[in-house]
């Protein structure tokens, strides 16, 4: 049972424009939302994260944001850059982190 | 500051064979994790340890894996006898004691990559 889901398996995007990245969940108890990045060859590495009490998080070029009522949550990349190209994985977490299948983002220059 | 270190970084087997991945936390996370990643799915969870003790071993697929963290520091995670859907990417996790924001953040190794021919 994934409780997790990223429906768009890839995205493409030019440097410099915005990608938006989206994930979906159903169990109501996560409290805690994560955004990791992957590279080939390398584990996740941590992102962004955003609590459940909040609806938006920022950090400098990444922006999570959080909608409790839809069970949703986007991450943005603004503006995207070669190097931003990798796997994109969200996780929830409530005990434990439970991940999504991932999006590969690819930044054409 | 080393991070997760995980070993093999790549290990080919028989059907029927047995294969013992190893992970080394970050230095006094006493939280460890083993998540699996098939091809193209989710990253899914397997077991935690609270130092030496499974908190949860909910994900474990069946009684072929074994997971031991002894002492509370290094882990082994042992598959025996290997079958084909065995195949994936095994990734260690580990973070710090707690409950709050920093404790949900996780610290991943590169992986060991089991193939089962």
């Amino acid at each position: 049972d994934q409780q997790v889901k990223q429906n768009s398996p890839s995205l493409s995007v030019q440097e410099g424009r915005i990608s938006i990245l989206n994930c979906d969940y159903t169990n109501s108890m996560f409290d805690y939302f994560l955004w990791y990045k992957k590279y080939p060859a390398e584990g996740p590495t941590f992102l962004i994260s955003i609590s459940s009490i909040k609806d938006k998080n920022e950090d400098g070029r990444f922006t999570v944001f959080l909608n409790k009522s839809a069970k949703h949550l986007s991450l943005h990349i603004v503006p995207s850059q070669p190097g931003d190209s990798a796997v994109y994985f969200c996780a929830a977490s409530y005990y434990k982190l439970s991940f999504g299948a991932g999006t590969t983002v690819t930044v054409r220059a | 500051e080393a991070g997760v270190t995980q070993f093999p970084s790549h290990s080919v087997i028989e059907k029927g064979q047995t294969v013992t991945l190893r992970c080394d936390p970050i230095s006094g996370h006493d939280n460890l994790y083993w998540y699996r990643r098939v091809m193209g799915k989710e990253i899914k969870f397997l077991l935690h340890f609270v130092k030496e003790s499974k908190q949860d071993e909910s994900g474990m697929p069946n009684n072929r894996f074994l997971a031991e963290r002894t002492g509370g520091t290094y882990s082994t995670l042992k598959v025996q006898p290997a079958e084909l859907e065995d195949s994936g990417v095994y990734f260690c996790a580990s973070s710090p004691t707690g409950t709050g924001s920093g404790a949900n953040v996780l610290t991943f190794g590169a992986g060991s990559r089991l193939t089962v021919l």
